[in-house]
């Protein structure tokens, strides 16, 4: 298996822009996760899905931020307008449903809002 | 709510030196306990886990046991090596309405040859 693909692995962009980064999760895995990670607070959950539908969006920041999946082998994060404090690494992940099973984190797109 | 509490960092060890990295938790009901390992410019990948009270998660020379009377789940490694330098997380899922992990802040381990 590939594994979780996100694209793009980098993106800079000016602040006011929209950006949208990708995320293409492990073929079965019912449960989409989108993470953002920085320097100052460590690894954050912003949303996550299970078959395709959003269950808990609490981490989403603001209503800049939103995420779709629509449908099991593709997902989207989108920022509008994006913001310098944006500038973060966002992680894409998947699983298998449950608590046992753990999560394939893909590269994580490296996002700077100049 | 949940939460994890780990080690801070940088932790720097020469090579072939015991390491052991702390990680205690707070969860409802009987979470499933692991470790995740990210290397440079990477995302994080599965290290090991455990999912009830003593087991032993095990992988590359790396341990982990689960210990509820502590909430504890210490990561150790008997004789480290320069390529285990890394960004180590512990997590845990609880399971209780939301399938996501809950992540430590990571600690950053450098092994010095």
């Amino acid at each position: 298996d590939a594994g979780v693909i996100q694209s793009p692995r980098h993106e800079v962009t000016e602040m006011g822009q929209e950006v949208t980064l990708r995320c293409k999760p492990i073929s079965g895995h019912n449960s989409l996760f989108w993470y953002r990670q920085t320097m100052m607070r460590g690894l954050e959950l912003l949303i996550y899905f299970n078959n395709n539908v959003p269950i808990d969006d609490s981490g989403m920041p603001e209503d800049r931020f939103s995420a779709k999946m629509p449908n099991a082998s593709f997902s989207t994060l989108k920022i509008q307008p994006s913001e310098p404090r944006d500038s973060a690494v966002y992680f894409c992940a998947s699983s298998l449903e449950g608590r046992r099973s753990p999560l394939h984190f893909g590269n994580g797109t490296r996002l700077t809002v100049t | 709510g949940d939460s994890v509490t780990q080690m801070e960092g940088p932790v720097t060890l020469s090579e072939e030196a015991f390491l052991t990295i702390n990680c205690t938790y707070t969860a409802t009901g009987y979470p499933s306990l692991f470790w995740y390992v990210q290397y440079p410019g990477e995302g994080l990948q599965l290290l090991l886990k455990a999912t009830k009270a003593d087991d032993k998660g095990s992988n590359k020379g790396f341990e982990a046991t689960y210990r509820k009377e502590t909430t504890s789940f210490h990561l150790e490694k008997g004789s480290v090596q320069v390529s285990d330098s890394a960004v180590y997380f512990c997590a845990l899922n609880s399971g209780g309405g939301a399938d996501g992990l809950t992540f430590g802040k990571g600690t950053h381990l450098i092994i010095q040859p």
